[in-house]
């Protein structure tokens, strides 16, 4: 089955513990995707790839990282985390081409206490 | 600043009704304008994709139509369900990498 797999889907830390949330997708796309979701503000872009080594910053990249060493697999990084981002997290992925459909991971909630 | 507006915000309707939602937005360069419907807590999902020559696409239940000239979009549902209650994100793409999110309408549909 094609999906997009995030993990994991509940997280609860504490500020300035470093996590990673990892993103993988089965389906061989060369795009991939993290958002953020917060109530009233809407999905907002942190980073994504175009292929394998190739990232760059989205809307909201501060205070995340992220690496793309192989095809399948995108993690988030929080080095430092924070309170504020405290937030709905989706990992996204896509084919190449503008009218390709983007699949969405389950989403993973993040607290930062 | 590339912008996508949707209404309404939040919506309420009876079973078996039909309802339409708006999209306007001033997104430029324009690549397609897509519809997701997102149940609570969980990922977007994909209902039509639209590029500037369409300007009618069906999924099932669900008709997108699209004003290219007047920028603005519309979902219509028909004979509404239970499990269409959800929140509908229009998404506007200059190109693939580059997405410009509404902030959705919440539907819920009653019994």
């Amino acid at each position: 089955e094609a999906q997009v797999t995030q993990n994991p889907r509940y997280l609860i830390t504490v500020t300035g513990k470093k996590l990673t949330v990892t993103c993988s997708q089965n389906m061989n796309h060369e795009y991939m995707s993290w958002y953020r979701q917060d109530p009233g503000l809407g999905l907002r872009q942190i980073y994504y790839s175009m292929n394998v080594e190739v990232t760059d910053k989205g809307d909201v990249p501060e205070g995340y990282k992220v690496s793309r060493k192989e095809k399948r697999n995108f993690p988030l990084i929080l080095e430092s985390p924070s309170p504020n981002q405290t937030s709905l997290y989706f990992c996204a992925s896509s084919a190449t081409g503008s009218n390709e459909k983007l699949f969405f991971g389950s989403g993973t909630q993040l607290s930062v206490l | 600043k590339n912008q996508v507006e949707q209404s309404p915000q939040s919506l309420i309707i009876l079973e078996g009704k039909n309802c339409t939602l708006q999209c306007n937005y001033t997104v430029s360069p324009f690549s397609n304008l897509r519809w997701y419907k997102q149940d609570t807590g969980r990922g977007p999902v994909s209902l039509t994709i639209m590029t500037f020559s369409e300007n009618t696409k069906s999924n099932g239940r669900y008709t997108a139509t699209l004003d290219a000239d007047t920028k603005q979009s519309s979902l219509h549902i028909t004979a509404s369900q239970l499990s269409d209650s959800a929140s509908y994100i229009c998404v506007v793409s200059e190109g693939y990498s580059t997405l410009t999110f509404g902030k959705g309408t919440m539907l819920l549909v009653s019994p």
